[in-house]
Formats: C-alpha cells, sequence, structure tokens
C-alpha cells in the first residue's frame, strides 16, 4: 500500500497563476484533509471531506477550492496564486482517527 | 474558539538530557493524540490518549493525559540524535467527525 500520496512535491507559481494539488489515499478512508504548514503556525485546516462528492471549509479556506469527485482523491486548488499563499502544503486522509499524512508539496509563488 | 496551545516553542538538549513538551486545550478533549514530524518530513502518527490520567509509554517515551482531560504531555528520557524533530499534540474538534486541532508544535534540537 502507497498510503497517502501528493503531487507535485514542489512548485514555484507566479503571482495569478492558478495549479491543483493532487491528493490521492489507497486505504479507502472516508475523511480527507488539506492543511498548510508555516513556520510557527502548527498545521492548519484548509478544507476537509467527509466522504465522496462532499466538501467543507477549515480554518483557513479563503483563496482556496477542493473537489472530492472520487472516494481515493481529494484536489485542492488555487485560482489566483499570491506570495501568502507560499506554505507546504499536507494532504491526511483517516477513517476517524488517527489522521495519516502524505510526504507534502513545498509551494512557492512568486 | 477551541484552541490547543502547545510549549515550549522550541527545545535544544544536549543529548542524554530529558525533555517535556506540553499540550493544553481550552475545552475538554475526547481523546488526545501525538504526532511527530521528522525535519523535511511529515507528522506521523505516535500514540493516542482517551482515558482520564492515562499513562502510555513507548521505549523512552512517556504520555500523560490530564484528569481533566485538558491537558497532556510528552516526556522523552536521554534524549537521542534520532529524536530530532517537531512534536505535535491534537484533539479532536468538538462534535465534528475526524477533524483535528493541532498544537503549534515543539521543535526538538539534540547536540550530540
Amino acid at each position: 500500500n502507497a498510503g497517502v500520496t501528493q503531487t507535485p512535491k514542489f512548485r514555484v507559481l507566479k503571482t495569478g497563476q492558478s495549479m491543483t494539488l493532487l491528493c490521492a489515499q489507497d486505504m479507502n478512508h472516508e475523511y480527507m484533509y488539506w492543511y498548510r504548514q508555516d513556520p510557527g503556525m502548527g498545521l492548519r485546516l484548509i478544507h476537509y471531506s467527509v466522504g465522496e462528492g462532499t466538501t467543507a471549509k477549515g480554518e483557513v479556506p479563503d483563496g482556496y477550492n477542493v473537489s472530492r469527485l472520487k472516494k481515493q482523491n481529494f484536489l485542492l486548488g488555487l485560482e489566483s496564486a499570491a506570495p501568502s499563499q507560499t506554505s507546504v502544503y499536507f494532504c491526511a486522509s483517516s477513517s476517524g482517527q488517527p489522521q495519516f499524512f502524505g510526504p507534502g508539496t513545498r509551494l512557492t509563488v512568486l | 474558539g477551541q484552541q490547543v496551545m502547545q510549549i515550549p516553542q522550541y527545545q535544544h538538549v544536549q543529548e542524554g538530557e530529558d525533555f517535556t513538551t506540553y499540550c493544553n486545550s481550552s475545552t475538554t478533549l475526547s481523546n488526545i493524540q501525538w504526532y511527530k514530524q521528522r525535519p523535511g518530513g511529515h507528522p506521523v502518527f505516535l500514540i493516542q490518549l482517551v482515558k482520564s490520567g492515562e499513562v502510555k509509554k513507548q521505549k523512552r517515551l512517556t504520555f500523560q493525559f490530564g484528569e481533566a482531560k485538558k491537558n497532556s504531555s510528552l516526556h522523552i528520557t536521554a534524549t537521542q540524535t534520532t529524536d530530532v524533530g517537531t512534536y505535535f499534540c491534537a484533539g479532536p474538534y468538538y462534535n465534528q467527525g475526524g477533524k483535528l486541532i493541532f498544537g503549534q508544535g515543539t521543535e526538538l534540537s539534540v547536540k550530540p
């Protein structure tokens, strides 16, 4: 089992560009989450999903959109990237608790 | 709103010294979880505590859950360089399924 995978691992964007981060899990988990991690801020929840076709806002949702068309995939979109979105993005999945994290995507917005 | 605070933010120790990080929640938690993130890595689940006053051990790591289920601690005895990383506590949001609220983490560095 691969667990939770994320693509891409690294990305550099210019302000205003758009991109989609892909998260995939092969553990048949119902719940999936997107976090961002910034120095000294811990892990902050962006959006989450409690099942296929459902999504909900987390703590810091502004500037991001998500979709969960298939149970195993959770996509995070940035429509118009801003320098404030420079961060490390982690996806996680669970069947309740605990959560299992992917390796992360390091995004830089210039 | 619900908050989880963790102290200290950073801890530098000499190899062989002990280390403790503390976690405090603004609300009573149904459980508390601990995760470790190695430098450049991703958070990895260590343990979950559920019962009031619970104490669990994993080799040199001792985890405690407070009697009021609002605080927790992680103690490492005789640190080793392999203990380097950031330790996060996390508690479930009240009545919101699997969502977790994470503390800010304690970054541990160990000098050989």
